[in-house]
């Protein structure tokens, strides 16, 4: 299995632009986590899907944060309009249960809103 | 209540010496303890998890002690090497509280 696949790896963004991060989870895994992660704020844990529909988004920080799980091997994080603060790495992550098994993580996409 | 902290913030051993990371917990229903190990420009990967039901477990030259009374846990790496040098995020988590919660991180170098 290849694991988690995010894109774009890199995004460089002006403030207002909309931004969407992509992610492919481990076929097979009912659970999808979507992680922000910054000096400041460490490995936070924005929102989490189950079978595609969205369980969790306490941590999803404002309504310019969006995402959805259109099928079991694709997600989408949006965020619109984008601001400096959100500059941060987006970890994708997937598991087969949600919060006692191993959590695989994606290589991340860093974003960078000017 | 949903707080890890998670000590120290970076930590320098020298090779062959034992490296020792510590995180506390406040909330009694989480009900598993993962340690993550995270290389630069990569995802954190799963290093060595623990359940409350034993007080220590060694995998290699990682292991993780446990103490539910005292709502804390530590990883240890011994005979540390400079390919252990990464960031180490402890975790706490559970089905009945809902809830995954990273410590702050810390960042280990391992001098050869």
């Amino acid at each position: 299995d290849a694991g988690v696949i995010q894109s774009p790896r890199h995004e460089v963004t002006e403030m207002g632009q909309e931004v969407t991060l992509r992610c492919k989870p481990i076929s097979g895994h009912d659970y999808l986590f979507w992680y922000r992660q910054t000096m400041m704020r460490g490995l936070e844990l924005l929102i989490y899907f189950n079978n595609n529909v969205p369980i969790d988004d306490s941590g999803m920080p404002e309504d310019r944060f969006s995402a959805k799980m259109p099928n079991a091997s694709f997600s989408t994080l949006k965020i619109q309009p984008s601001e400096p603060r959100d500059s941060a790495v987006y970890f994708c992550a997937s598991s087969l249960i949600p919060y006692t098994d191993t959590q695989y993580f994606g290589p991340g996409t860093r974003l960078t809103v000017l | 209540q949903q707080q890890v902290k998670q000590s120290p913030q970076s930590l320098i051993v020298q090779k062959g010496g034992i490296s020792i990371i510590n995180c506390a917990y406040e909330n009694t229903a989480f009900d598993y303890f993962p340690w993550y190990q995270q290389f630069p420009g990569k995802g954190p990967a799963l290093l060595i998890a623990i359940r409350p039901d034993v007080s220590e477990k060694k995998e290699g030259r990682f292991t993780i002690s446990f103490n539910k009374s005292a709502k804390q846990f530590s990883l240890h790496i011994m005979d540390s090497q400079p390919g252990d040098s990464a960031t180490y995020f402890c975790a706490a988590s559970g089905s009945s509280a809902s809830k995954i919660i990273f410590g702050s991180g810390t960042r280990l170098s391992i001098r050869p």
